[in-house]
Parts: C-alpha cells; structure tokens; sequence
C-alpha cells in the first residue's frame, strides 16, 4: 500500500489552463505539505496544513490554493498555468511531534509542464 | 547564505568505499532530517535524529547539536547507493529548510 500517494505523475498542460494535483495518505499522519522542487533541484516549502487547518502559506502566487477535505488529503490547485510553474510538486505528512524514526513521509512527485 | 549547507555538492566514488556528506546548519533545530532523492525523482526519508547516531543497514547519520553539524556515512558503497542526498531541518510549524543535496555516484 502506498503510504503518500500523488496523482497526476505527470501532467503535461497549455498555460493559462487550471489544474490540480490530487494528495492522499493513509498512515493517519495529521500534518501535510507541498513542497516544489525547480529545475534547480532546490525544494521549498508552499504550504503545510495540520488537521484540515493551514498552517505554513509560503510566499506563493494566489494562483495556487490548497484545498484539505479531510486531513488525508491535500489537493493542490492552480489557476492560470505560467510557464514559470513548471516544476515537480511533492506531497509530504508526518506525525504532529516527530514521532517515529523518519519523521517525513513523501509522495513520488507530480512533473508539471506548462507548455 | 544558505541556512543550510552541504558538501560535497558532487561525490564519485568506487564501489566499496566509505562516503562521507557533511550537513551544516545555522538555526536552532529539534530534529534534523536526511533524505534520498534518487535518479527517478522520488524522495525518501533516511533518517531523523535529534542527537547521536542512528544507523540503518549501511548508512549511518550522526548529528552534534552544539556544533550544528551532521553527516552521513555510507559504509561498502554500491552503485544502487547513486542517488542526490539532501539535509533538511525544520523551522517553525515544521517548515523544512533543505540542503542543495549532494550528488552522489558510485561506479562499479
């Protein structure tokens, strides 16, 4: 069983179209996060959500919005695609107080690209 | 300047030696983090560790709060160990602060 799992994998778009990028996990962790990662390789943090609540709103275009039905998802949406976005998207929870060994648990990562 | 630095930013080494990444950071942490990126782009979480050593299988990570530095050790290095190593610690809330990783390749 996949413990974070994303969905797209990949997903291919023509700027200034709205997409999202689905999140689930299932190991009843409460807190979770996406995290870009650019053609650098460098990953920063958009936003963290704990028990359905926003917690960290890094400085991101309004164009995204993180939407948390439940605190097993964590589903990313962006409107108005830019060529700028392109970028692989990871999912990510953990437990509330770094409980275990690994503390992180990631999702495979969505590759965006905005043509 | 990075609040978190790592080095080597690329290491290549024979199969079956002793890899060492170093990790230092410049703010007041709880837990500092390791993680694998490999050639296909997936994330793994390799350890956490607050203080001490932790070690699984052949990697070893170690962590000195008072000097803010930790390494990880990759002990018998095989090709499959080839993979982007990133230290990662966490600020307020839980945000993470990453390393620029370090790019790791082993040949046979």
């Amino acid at each position: 069983d996949t413990a974070v799992s994303q969905t797209p994998k990949y997903l291919v778009t023509q700027m200034g179209n709205d997409k999202s990028i689905k999140c689930e996990q299932n190991l009843g962790h409460d807190t979770m996060y996406w995290y870009k990662q650019d053609s650098k390789k460098f990953l920063k943090i958009m936003f963290s959500y704990n028990n359905k609540e926003l917690i960290i709103n890094e400085t991101v275009p309004n164009r995204f919005s993180p939407k948390s039905p439940d605190k097993a998802h964590l589903n990313l949406h962006i409107n108005s695609l830019e060529l700028g976005d392109s970028a692989v998207y990871f999912c990510a929870s953990s437990q509330d107080r770094w409980e275990g060994d690994y503390g992180y648990t990631f999702g495979s990562g969505t590759r965006l690209t905005v043509v | 300047k990075n609040e978190v630095e790592q080095s080597p930013q690329n290491l290549t080494a024979q199969e079956g030696e002793f890899i060492t990444i170093n990790c230092s950071y410049s703010v007041g942490i709880s837990a500092l983090h390791w993680l694998q990126q490999h050639p296909g782009g997936g994330i793994v979480s390799l350890f956490m560790l607050s203080s001490g050593k932790k070690k699984h299988g052949r990697l070893i990570a170690t962590i000195n709060i008072q000097e803010k530095h930790s390494s990880l050790h990759i002990t018998a290095s095989h090709p499959r160990d080839s993979a982007v190593y990133i230290c990662a610690v966490p600020r307020i809330t839980d945000k993470l602060i990453f390393g620029t990783g370090t790019r790791l390749q082993v040949f046979p």
